[in-house]
């Protein structure tokens, strides 16, 4: 069984560029959720889709949406980007709303 | 308000000897505890969870122990090998209602020593 898929492994943009991470759960498995790392920050929670809607969101800035796709599938994405935004972007699925996290490997995301 | 706390950001332990790691909470509606493992520019993996009504689960060297009325989780790997040397996270998950989310702690860097 194949594990989380995340799209592009590394990124590098520069400020006020735009960005779409993609995210292939696990099959069968209906909720992504999206955290963020930075050092120092531990997993700062972004937002969790379950069946194509939002069930949870995190304390950040509008700049950052989602969205999940019928075939559980999802996408993040950060506009106007900052320096700040730097990080590593984890996915990570489940069969339910915060159930066991199966995470992927990441996407490094580097601001420039 | 940070609900799930690992008060020891690193803990260093010499191969063999047992590692325990802390994590405390303050919510009393958490029903299901999970720890995870993580390695530098990797996603995190799930080592063991416990569920709110058990005080004990164990899994080959890991051992998740709850003491409810102290609000405490902890993580035992026995016997400690080097490559166990990551940072450990500890989350718990609030379950009132519709509301269900997971609450993460923010780490503790394990480092085991040959």
């Amino acid at each position: 069984k194949a594990g989380v898929t995340q799209t592009p492994r590394y990124l590098i943009k520069t400020r006020g560029q735009q960005v779409t991470l993609s995210c292939s759960p696990i099959s069968g498995h209906r909720s992504v959720s999206w955290y963020q790392q930075t050092p120092g920050q531990g997993l700062q929670f972004l937002f969790e889709y379950f069946s194509e809607t939002q069930r949870n969101k995190g304390n950040f800035p509008g700049r950052f949406s989602g969205r999940q796709f019928s075939n559980s599938r999802s996408e993040m994405n950060v506009s106007t980007l900052e320096l700040g935004d730097s990080a590593l972007y984890l996915c990570a699925s489940s069969r339910q709303v915060s159930e066991k996290l199966f995470f992927g490997s990441g996407t490094q995301l580097s601001v420039l | 308000d940070q609900q799930v706390k690992q008060n020891s950001p690193s803990l260093s332990v010499q191969e063999g000897r047992i590692s325990i790691l802390n994590c405390d909470y303050t919510n009393s509606m958490f029903d299901y505890f999970l720890w995870y493992k993580k390695y530098p520019a990797e996603g995190p993996t799930f080592l063991i969870s416990i569920s709110s009504i058990k005080d004990k689960n164990e899994d080959g060297r890991f051992t998740v122990f709850l003491n409810k009325s102290a609000k405490h989780l902890s993580l035992h790997i026995v016997p400690s090998q080097p490559g166990d040397s990551a940072v450990y996270f500890c989350a718990a998950r609030v379950n009132a209602g519709n509301n269900r989310k997971l609450i993460w702690g923010l780490g503790t860097s394990l480092a085991v020593n040959p």
